[in-house]
């Protein structure tokens, strides 16, 4: 167990539909990353926030935005959905240091019908 | 071509063998991170490193910044190493690259 919670496990919803992702980092954890991972891509970095700021962005689309709270806690929020968003989500967490060990959370797996 | 390129794709194993996977970057990188990713989905990391080897339990990473290439190695490979094995390099700034990953099945 990493220490890294996301919710929900799986999501199931249709096109053009809007859904949320969570994440909270482990304890002490600064940072919060999102990946994406889809059969045709691989792992692809989303965003980094650290301490509730944006610190840097990837092949997020802009359908794609995500927010860190004051406790930490990180939503990822995909809207206008379409069936190649359908996939595993992962948020990892560190410590603060731009270079750190990553500690990921189990996934979301995302489909879209 | 890729900026962080692992082989073998897929790796095939008895157990007990020794086992090497290969990264290498095209990139400037600060530090190389290994994943495991399980069939189930999860990630976990293995390893960090920005020089040298670093060994835990029977896994054993090493890296060497001049020729831009780091290996993974298992030793007394077991079935439960069966798993996609994932090398991924930081830059200077937050994001990771990943390779494309290393299937390993590992038979009894």
């Amino acid at each position: 167990d990493s220490g890294v919670t996301q919710t929900p496990k799986h999501l199931i919803t249709a096109t053009g539909q809007r859904v949320t992702l969570r994440c909270s980092p482990r304890s002490g954890d600064l940072s919060v990353y999102w990946y994406q991972q889809s059969l045709d891509q691989g792992l692809q970095f989303l965003i980094h926030y650290y301490n509730g700021e944006e610190r840097a962005k990837g092949n997020i689309l802009e359908r794609f935005s995500a927010q860190q709270f004051p406790d930490l806690h990180s939503e990822l929020n995909l809207s206008s959905l379409e069936l190649g968003d359908s996939a595993l989500y992962f948020c990892a967490s560190s410590g603060g240091g731009i270079i750190g060990e990553q500690f990921f959370g189990p996934g979301t797996r995302l489909t879209v019908l | 071509k890729n900026e962080v390129e692992q082989s073998p794709q897929n790796l095939t194993a008895q157990e007990g063998e020794f086992i090497t996977i290969n990264c290498s970057y095209s990139v400037g990188i600060s530090a190389l991170h290994w994943l495991q990713q399980h069939p189930g989905g999860g990630i976990v990391s293995l390893f960090m490193l920005s020089s040298g080897k670093k060994k835990h339990g029977r896994l054993i990473a090493t890296i060497n910044i001049q020729e831009k290439h780091s290996s993974l190695h298992i030793t007394a490979s077991h079935p439960r190493d069966s798993a996609v094995y994932i090398c991924a390099g930081q830059g200077n700034t937050d994001k990771l690259i990943f390779g494309t990953g290393t299937r390993l099945q590992v038979f009894p």
